[in-house]
């Protein structure tokens, strides 16, 4: 079935640095999903994207979804301490009424 | 975020006991879906539903059943939990529009021992 794989699995970075996370499907997607769950919390929705090679910017994040619309990244230019969380992609399984995640990146900072 | 509420937030149970987890939503959203969470594994898609009584599989759904007899209300139960079945489950929903994104609930987290 459609797997949705996520690299690194942790990150550990100093506040400052860049932090980028991969995702990659077996499958192609019609349209690819992040989120984000801070420690103790529940994961909320940060970006759809939709189009082959599409790019969005969203203040330092920067989200990418490949020209074979199987894999996306996320990048965070001089991350901060309120990036701390661990962030997943998701893709559409089946009718698409079913989103995928893949396995999240841990990101921690440290100040 | 949408309105959506689960209880209870913390259960400790023990192994062959049955448990019922509810999610109420007050957005009107069709679908509904059951998520658990587990380190290293993401989340895992436990059953979800398309409508009042319309409901289907995900893909760890063995142990687990669920029921939607009103829109606003999806139930999860383990009839017979497990110390497997230990986890942080969310009930996430998903309305119309361009944007297919999922609104999460606070979680509820089940010990079994």
């Amino acid at each position: 079935g459609q797997q949705v794989m996520q690299i690194p699995q942790y990150q550990h970075v100093q506040e400052g640095e860049d932090f980028t996370t991969y995702c990659n499907s077996s499958t192609t997607l019609s349209n690819i999903q992040w989120y984000k769950q801070r420690p103790g919390g529940h994961p909320v929705f940060l970006i759809q994207l939709v189009k082959s090679g599409e790019v969005k910017k969203q203040k330092r994040l920067t989200f990418q979804f490949g020209e074979a619309k199987k894999n996306s990244s996320l990048h965070i230019t001089a991350t901060q301490t309120t990036d701390v969380g661990t962030y997943f992609c998701a893709g559409p399984r089946g009718s698409g009424s079913r989103l995928t995640f893949g396995e999240g990146t841990q990101l921690t900072v440290n100040p | 975020d949408a309105g959506i509420t689960q209880s209870p937030r913390h259960k400790v149970t023990e192994t062959g006991t049955p448990v019922t987890l509810r999610c109420h939503q007050t957005e009107n959203h069709r679908y509904m879906y059951w998520y658990r969470q587990d380190p290293g594994h993401g989340l895992r898609l436990i059953h979800y539903s398309y409508g009042v009584k319309d409901t289907d599989k995900g893909e760890v759904s063995d142990g687990y059943s669920v029921s939607r007899s009103k829109t606003e209300d999806f139930l999860l139960t383990l009839e017979s939990a497990t110390s497997s079945q230990t986890s942080v489950y969310f009930c996430a929903t998903k309305g119309a529009g361009a944007e297919e994104k999922l609104f999460f609930g606070s979680g509820t987290q089940l010990s079994v021992l």
